[in-house]
């Protein structure tokens, strides 16, 4: 079965920082990995996925990925944030159980001015 | 505009009242699924359909019942609906296939009393 874990429930950081989120999943087939962010009172819109080939994935607003098949991680990262990147953010993993997705806890990203 | 719609965005009830929470989507989309969302347990799906007339259980389906009598449509429905159904639900649709993004409506707060 497959099954995602995100190690950080919330991550606090100031304005114009750097940030990771760090994501690690298991599964049994090959994988196809996905973030997801959630903005206030919004559903899940998708930030970027990993499907194959390169292992650095670019996503929207200046967020990317990386895929560690051998520490079977898919971290997000951020050079510089904003504080409208304050949201809820998902990693999700896909390949394994059918056409489920399943998802981690989530990371409560709060950016701070 | 590509979109997933859930009805109502809130709702309030009573224990033991039924009800349903609509979703419909405009993508043609043959997968769709709910998930309910609680603080610390990310996103765990309740039911999901691969197409029309055809249904299944995903993690969490107990009090939850679903039916897909049209390719856009989606209802959940609570029987009887208990406290500890209070939550956060979202309705997803996803073409078919394992890599394939998946598109969320805004969410319905249920909260029962």
């Amino acid at each position: 079965a497959q099954s995602v874990t995100q190690l950080d429930s919330q991550v606090p950081v100031f304005e114009e920082a750097p940030v990771e989120l760090r994501c690690n999943y298991s599964s049994s087939v090959s994988v196809y990995l996905f973030w997801y962010v959630q903005y206030p009172n919004q559903g899940l819109q998708l930030l970027l996925k990993y499907l194959s080939g390169s292992t650095l994935v670019k996503g929207i607003n200046g967020f990317e990925a990386e895929f560690n098949k051998s520490q079977t991680s898919f971290h997000l990262r951020k050079p510089s944030v904003h504080i409208s990147d304050t949201a809820e953010y998902f990693c999700a993993v896909s390949g394994d159980a059918g056409n489920m997705l399943t998802f981690g806890g989530g990371t409560r990203l709060m950016v701070k001015p | 505009e590509a979109q997933v719609t859930q009805n109502p965005r809130y709702l309030i009830t009573v224990t033991g009242k039924k009800l349903t929470v609509t979703c419909s989507q405009n993508m043609n989309h043959e997968y769709m699924s709910w998930y309910r969302q609680d603080p610390g347990l990310g996103l765990r799906q309740i039911y999901y359909s691969m197409n029309v007339e055809v249904t299944d259980k995903g993690d969490v389906p107990e009090g939850y019942k679903v039916s897909r009598k049209e390719k856009r449509n989606f209802p959940l429905i609570l029987e009887s609906p208990s406290p500890n159904q209070t939550s956060l639900y979202f309705c997803a649709s996803r073409r078919q296939g394992v890599n394939t993004e998946a598109f969320f409506g805004q969410g319905t707060r249920l909260t029962v009393v």
